[in-house]
């Protein structure tokens, strides 16, 4: 069983829709989770860490945790074409794991 | 702030030569650097953690004499790949993060390299 699971998509939005992205993780001893974004040919980018349950904003982007259930999502508000990446979940315990990625397509 | 770079950013090499990239956190002192490596399509795989002045930590799987890191100090760090062979081509990421006492420790991505083994 992989550490964190994502769905590889596509996941096409309309531009100015909010996008959901999803991930779950295995290990509940999981500290601190964070969501990166990767263009096509490039290093990740930090979009957002969360490690409280609960819902944390920045922006546009909306974190949200539930430990209980064992996900992490990504809410991305008035989705714009400038997002379309591979949105990359990762979960810290003693080391980092990334999910697979998430591929997103906001069409204009 | 935050800045990690890496060089070079794109390399071309024969089977069986050896290639050395660079990772330097540029305003910041990394407690921490981490290798990773991406091939198409995938996710990051861990390679191994290092701390400077100590030996790396290489993940299972991961051949320590055929990728050889050196973190010289606290903004540098190598990856040496030995012997270099096509299925080696791939996408080299580093990243540094520092010790900052709370639950989580961010990790600063380099922009990375692009190895490819003729």
């Amino acid at each position: 069983q992989k550490e964190v699971e994502q769905n590889s998509g596509p996941l096409s939005v309309p531009e100015g829709a909010i996008a959901s992205l999803n991930c779950t993780y295995s290990d509940r001893g999981s500290q601190s989770f964070f969501w990166y974004r990767q263009y096509s040919g490039k290093s990740p980018e930090l979009i957002m860490f969360i490690y409280s349950n609960g819902d944390k904003e920045d922006g546009r982007f909306t974190a949200q945790l539930n430990k209980a259930s064992q996900y992490v999502s990504l809410l991305i508000r008035d989705s714009q074409p400038s997002d379309s990446a591979t949105y990359l979940c990762a979960v810290a315990i003693n080391k980092f794991y990334f999910g697979s990625g998430t591929k997103l397509n906001v069409k204009p | 702030g935050a800045v990690v770079s890496q060089h070079p950013s794109r390399v071309i090499c024969k089977s069986g030569t050896s290639v050395k990239i660079e990772c330097r956190s540029l305003d910041f002192q990394a407690t921490t650097m981490f290798w990773y490596r991406q091939f198409p399509k995938q996710s990051l795989m861990l390679m191994a953690t290092s701390n400077e002045g100590s030996k790396a930590t290489y993940e299972q799987g991961v051949e320590k004499d055929k990728f050889l890191i050196n973190h010289a100090s606290l903004t540098l760090s190598t990856l040496t790949v030995t012997s270099a062979h096509p299925e080696d081509s791939s996408f080299y990421i580093c990243s540094a993060s520092v010790e900052s006492g709370l639950a989580y420790n961010e990790q600063f991505f380099g922009p990375g390299t692009r190895l490819t083994v003729l």
